[in-house]
């Protein structure tokens, strides 16, 4: 089965620290995706990759930076956090992206405090 | 422009009885509609979808969803409730040929036993 893992589980930094968010997937998928979730707003994708080096802008991608290092790795990093950060942080991965429906796998999410 | 909405927050029933959960969508091409479930303090996964054809679909659990294009809708039921199925359910929207997904508000379904 697909497994997506994530680190750390829970996080809490200040305004103005410097926070990465890691995930891993062992599917071989080519593709992974970071979303935040908020009350009343769903899953909203922040970026995406379809490989080692590629970083795709999603919807929400102001004050975030991420780096996909191997087809497993894909990093999220926030240099400059802010309360508004404060989300539930999902990582996903499938393995197609155009025609042809592909399910997402998720991890099991980040919760980030920023105070 | 693409939309999912699901009008009811929170649903509560009891264990046994039957639940159905909306989902309304607006966009005009060819579309993937989905429903994931999250159990609390899990990830999402997959229940099940719809692209073409008979406009029910089946998916774990008993949980089934209905498509309907002159609604706009695809609605989630199940005809006998359980108390694992209390979660978070999402309905989600994916244009043809694009992989992002849309995701609706989300709708807490309750069980009581």
């Amino acid at each position: 089965e697909a497994a997506v893992t994530q680190s750390p589980r829970n996080k809490v930094t200040v305004t103005g620290g410097n926070v990465t968010l890691s995930c891993r997937q062992t599917n071989s998928h080519n593709y992974m995706y970071w979303y935040r979730q908020d009350t009343g707003h769903g899953l909203r994708l922040i970026h995406y990759s379809y490989g080692a080096g590629n970083l795709q802008i999603g919807d929400v991608p102001d004050g975030y930076k991420a780096t996909r290092t191997t087809q497993e790795d894909f990093f999220l990093l926030l240099e400059l956090a802010s309360p508004s950060q404060t989300s539930l942080y999902f990582c996903a991965s499938s393995d197609a992206w155009g025609a042809g429906y592909a399910e997402q796998f998720f991890g099991p999410g980040t919760r980030l405090t920023v105070l | 422009t693409q939309t999912v909405s699901q009008s009811d927050a929170h649903v509560t029933v009891f264990e046994g009885d039957s639940v159905e959960l909306r989902c309304n969508y607006s966009y005009g091409g060819s579309i993937y509609l989905s429903w994931y479930i999250q159990h609390h303090g899990r990830g999402l996964q997959f229940l099940l979808k719809y692209y073409s054809g008979n406009p029910v679909v089946q998916g774990v659990n008993g949980f089934e969803a209905e498509f309907s294009k002159s609604d706009s809708s695809f609605h989630l039921r199940k005809a006998s409730v359980h108390w694992s199925d209390s979660a978070v359910y999402f309905c989600v929207l994916r244009n043809y040929n694009q992989g992002k997904l849309i995701f609706g508000q989300g709708t807490k379904l309750s069980i009581k036993p």
